[in-house]
């Protein structure tokens, strides 16, 4: 595809349910990133996959929370008895490669995530 | 902690004025340091990295590690600037990970 792409564009679900929300990144780029962004903040770090093994998870939250990129492109992120704090958009980026070396991250237009 | 701030969530600036987007950021090595922006219903994007030392859509930014800052500057700001506008840095350690600072939304007013 041309871009990032990432589906659903909105997701609602309630407290407690499961849910999944995929990014399909650019094609060739092996660097791919999930971000959450909460309203006023910036986009917080949670996970990045170097190929098909997760580089660096330092940044998601709990145990609730895991990502899979089992063949090197698509990723899903997973999120397990979800609560209203994970309310938030969660974006998805690839890069060409690692981070310094390109510095230019491709970002999705993002899965808006609503926890009644 | 490494941190990036920004210290105004909103700037308003009338067209043809000079612009300054703040960004300060706590690390004592090297990072790299980039501009994203986001315009209305927009993907975020890569506006401008110190290490290209580049101008894009008249913007400039200058790493000043002496005063721990990468503040955005563009002498003459058009209405099509208004946006939001996160600056980020790579910490050079790692290299992988990208953080971003809180944003800063800029209104150009005709």
């Amino acid at each position: 595809g041309a871009g990032v792409s990432q589906t659903p564009s909105n997701k609602v679900t309630e407290k407690g349910k499961y849910v999944e929300l995929r990014c399909d990144p650019i094609s060739g780029h092996t660097a791919l990133y999930w971000y959450r962004q909460s309203l006023g903040q910036g986009p917080e770090f949670l996970i990045y996959f170097q190929g098909t093994g997760a580089a660096d998870d330092s940044g998601l939250p709990n145990d609730r929370f895991f990502a899979v990129r089992p063949e090197g492109s698509v990723s899903t992120l997973k999120i397990q008895r979800t609560e209203r704090g994970d309310s938030a958009v969660y974006l998805c980026a690839s890069s060409l490669m690692a981070g310094r070396n390109t510095g230019e991250l491709f970002f999705g237009e993002g899965s808006r995530l609503t926890v009644l | 902690a490494q941190r990036v701030t920004q210290p105004e969530k909103l700037l308003s600036v009338f067209k043809g004025a000079p612009v300054e987007l703040k960004c300060n950021y706590s690390y004592s090595g090297s990072p790299e340091l980039f501009w994203y922006v986001q315009y209305s219903r927009q993907r975020l994007q890569l506006l401008l990295r110190h290490i290209s030392r580049e101008s894009i859509k008249g913007f400039t930014a200058d790493l000043n590690k002496g005063e721990t800052s990468f503040h955005l500057k563009k002498p003459f700001a058009q209405e099509e600037d208004s946006a939001m506008y996160y600056c980020a840095l790579i910490l050079d350690n790692y290299g992988q990970n990208f953080v971003f600072g809180p944003g800063t939304r800029l209104s150009v007013l005709p």
